[in-house]
């Protein structure tokens, strides 16, 4: 069981460029997020989908896009990077919502 | 949305007990957590209780839950450098869980 992957680990964008995250998970998980974490504020959750087929805006979902594309897989989109999007972000698995959650090891994003 | 909050930083001897608080606000959370994130990496669940109880012990670790103070604990027996890491409480809400910011706890060798 590899749990939750993500990738890329680090990358490095000029302001305007897009990119997508991906993330994937092995445990047969109903709900999945997407967060980002930056120095003393914690995780802040930016979209979560509670099963296949459905997205929910979390507290900071302004310049991303997100797709379920299936049961195991989860993307996170920026469409035009700027540089308050610079930050740590991790994606996380559960059974259902409000369980347990498992995280990934994290993608480093510089957006400069 | 639910606010859950922590000191950010603790600092202990090798050896000694490590205790990290945190308030929450939400009084119908059904379970709480504690993770546990390492430099470079992401959070690793280190322990939960279910709100109906007052403590749980799991080896060198013991959770402690005030549910009128809405105050929840975690207590490090014997700390070593290893424990040396970001600690997070989270309470669980409809969807989701709530995270607090986050206490570094930095073990003095």
């Amino acid at each position: 069981n590899a749990g939750v992957t993500q990738t890329p680990k680090f990358q490095v964008l000029k302001t305007g460029q897009s990119m997508t995250l991906q993330c994937a998970q092995d445990m047969n998980h109903n709900s999945m997020y997407w967060y980002r974490q930056d120095p003393g504020m914690g995780l802040r959750l930016i979209y979560y989908s509670a099963s296949e087929g459905t997205t929910d805006k979390g507290e900071v979902p302004n310049g991303y896009n997100v797709s379920r594309l299936n049961k195991r897989e989860f993307s996170l989109r920026l469409e035009s990077a700027a540089p308050s999007q610079t930050s740590v972000y991790f994606c996380a698995s559960s059974e259902f919502e409000s369980y347990e959650q498992y995280f990934g090891p994290g993608t480093r994003l510089t957006v400069t | 949305g639910e606010d859950v909050e922590q000191s950010l930083f603790l600092s202990v001897r090798e050896g000694d007990s490590s205790v990290i608080n945190c308030t929450y606000t939400d009084s119908s959370s059904t379970y709480l957590y504690w993770y546990k994130q390492e430099p470079g990496a992401g959070l690793q669940l280190l322990t939960y209780i279910f709100s109906n109880m007052d403590m749980k012990q799991d080896q060198r670790l013991t959770v402690l839950l005030n549910k009128k103070d809405k105050h929840l604990s975690l207590r490090i027996a014997d700390t070593q450098t290893g424990d040396s890491a970001i600690y997070f409480c989270a309470e669980s809400g409809a969807n989701n869980l709530f995270f607090g910011t986050g206490t570094r706890l930095t073990v003095i060798p």
